[in-house]
């Protein structure tokens, strides 16, 4: 059964450091989707993606985050300057089109220290 | 903002026993999804609703689209251990006019405890 694959699992930066996090999406899909927890917490919408330019972004998306697709399989989260209040689980999502169903991925989980 | 409500927030049950949670809001949506997530791991799709009154099952699991579009319940008969976990409803709201999509909003979880 095809899947949301993500790495690294696990990731731990320094603040002000750049991390960049990478998703592979399911393949027929076009929809791509970033979303965060912060432990305990529920998950929060972060960015749509759509025929290469983002669709939607939320508040919590601001200029220190980025999100490209620079191939036809991956699909990247990039955090330009970490900050302590970043570390969260970060989840990947995809759909077959805007009003179906997403599947995430099994999320990694970064650490700012 | 659109918001959704679960509840109830955690519930402990004895294995065998019938769970029913809900989500709520003060906002229609298109469609509900509820997912289930265990620790350290990301959500699983479990059942998606589309139309207003819809009732569908998944096994165990039943979910119904509640006919105000502002409510969707989900229930599980016969509980197992490992249905232990925390259940989210997520919400496709309005239209966001300048992309064509939509956004699905998170409701705060219900965490599932059960005891063998």
């Amino acid at each position: 059964e095809p899947e949301v694959t993500q790495t690294p699992s696990h990731q731990v930066t320094q603040m002000g450091q750049e991390v960049i996090l990478r998703c592979v999406p399911i393949s027929n899909h076009l929809y791509f989707y970033w979303y965060r927890q912060i432990l305990g917490q529920k998950v929060e919408f972060l960015v749509s993606f759509y025929n290469n330019e983002i669709s939607e972004k939320s508040e919590i998306f601001d200029d220190q985050f980025s999100v490209e697709r620079p191939d036809g399989s991956n699909f990247t989260l990039k955090i330009r300057s970490t900050k302590l209040e970043d570390s969260a689980m970060y989840f990947c999502a995809s759909s077959a089109g805007t009003v179906y169903e997403q599947y995430f991925g099994p999320g990694t989980r970064l650490t700012v220290t | 903002g659109q918001q959704l409500n679960q509840s109830p927030q955690s519930m402990f049950i004895q294995e065998g026993e019938d769970v029913s949670m809900n989500c709520t809001s003060s906002s229609i949506f298109n469609t509900w999804l509820w997912y289930k997530q265990d620790p350290g791991e990301g959500p699983v799709l479990l059942i998606a609703l589309y139309k207003a009154g819809e009732l569908t099952s998944n096994g165990r699991l039943t979910a119904q689209f509640g006919i105000t579009r502002k409510d969707s319940f989900l229930n599980i008969s016969a509980s197992i251990p490992s249905d232990v976990g925390i259940y989210f409803c997520a919400g496709q709201g309005s239209l966001v006019r300048t992309s064509g999509t939509y956004k699905y909003i998170f409701g705060t979880g219900t965490r599932l405890k059960v005891l063998a």
